[in-house]
């Protein structure tokens, strides 16, 4: 079964606590990508990697980091840094950066 | 700065009916334009990709226009079905930024029985 998976389907934090949501992806696709989604509002872009090793913030890293150990897999941390964190993460792969998009079913975080 | 605008924000039809959404982009240089569907809390998979080049594409029930020139697409949905009731995404590729992307903010379609 193909595809690009994220985990878990929901998330709760507590204040001041780190969380990690997973991304992993069997379409041995190089350029993988974290975005947010808040109510009426369009996808906003927190980190990319275009390869494995290599990542780039985007318009919203604040408060977020982000790991490329494995070509297959791309989690991200929110840190207790980030004031604001409830919203629907999305995550996502392409074969090479900046071609057509591949998401997730991605994870709700909500905040204890 | 880049921006994508979709109208209407909301639509409700009847199932069986037509309807025609709208996506204006001031982005440049254009690389691509796509159309997502995302079904409540799920992720956007991709409908359509048009290029310059490209007029009209279809998908099924789903037939995309693009005109490069007034900087328009739509996204027309034949007799439609209950199953259509989601979002649809425009998004435009310049090639440049990030991602290359920009993501409009949506037009939330329902589909009454």
């Amino acid at each position: 079964d193909g595809g690009i998976t994220q985990s878990p389907k929901y998330l709760f934090r507590k204040e001041g606590q780190n969380v990690t949501l997973s991304c992993e992806q069997n379409l041995n696709h190089d350029a993988m990508y974290w975005y947010r989604q808040d109510p009426g509002q369009g996808l906003r872009l927190i980190y990319y990697s275009q390869i494995v090793n290599d990542f780039q913030k985007g318009d919203i890293a604040e408060g977020y980091s982000v790991s490329r150990e494995k070509k297959e897999s791309f989690p991200l941390t929110v840190t207790s840094a980030q004031k604001n964190p409830t919203a629907f993460y999305l995550c996502a792969s392409s074969v090479r950066a900046r071609e057509t998009q591949y998401f997730g079913p991605g994870t709700r975080l909500l905040v204890l | 700065k880049n921006q994508v605008e979709q109208s209407p924000q909301s639509l409700i039809i009847l199932e069986g009916k037509n309807c025609t959404l709208q996506c204006n982009y001031t982005v440049s240089p254009f690389s691509n334009l796509r159309w997502y569907k995302q079904d409540t809390g799920r992720g956007p998979v991709s409908l359509t990709i048009m290029t310059f080049s490209e007029n009209t594409k279809s998908n099924g029930r789903y037939t995309a226009t693009l005109d490069a020139d007034t900087k328009q697409s739509s996204l027309h949905i034949t007799a439609s079905q209950l199953s259509d009731s989601a979002s649809y995404i425009c998004v435009v590729s310049s090639g440049g930024g990030a991602d290359g992307l920009t993501f409009g903010k949506g037009t939330h379609l329902i589909i009454q029985p």
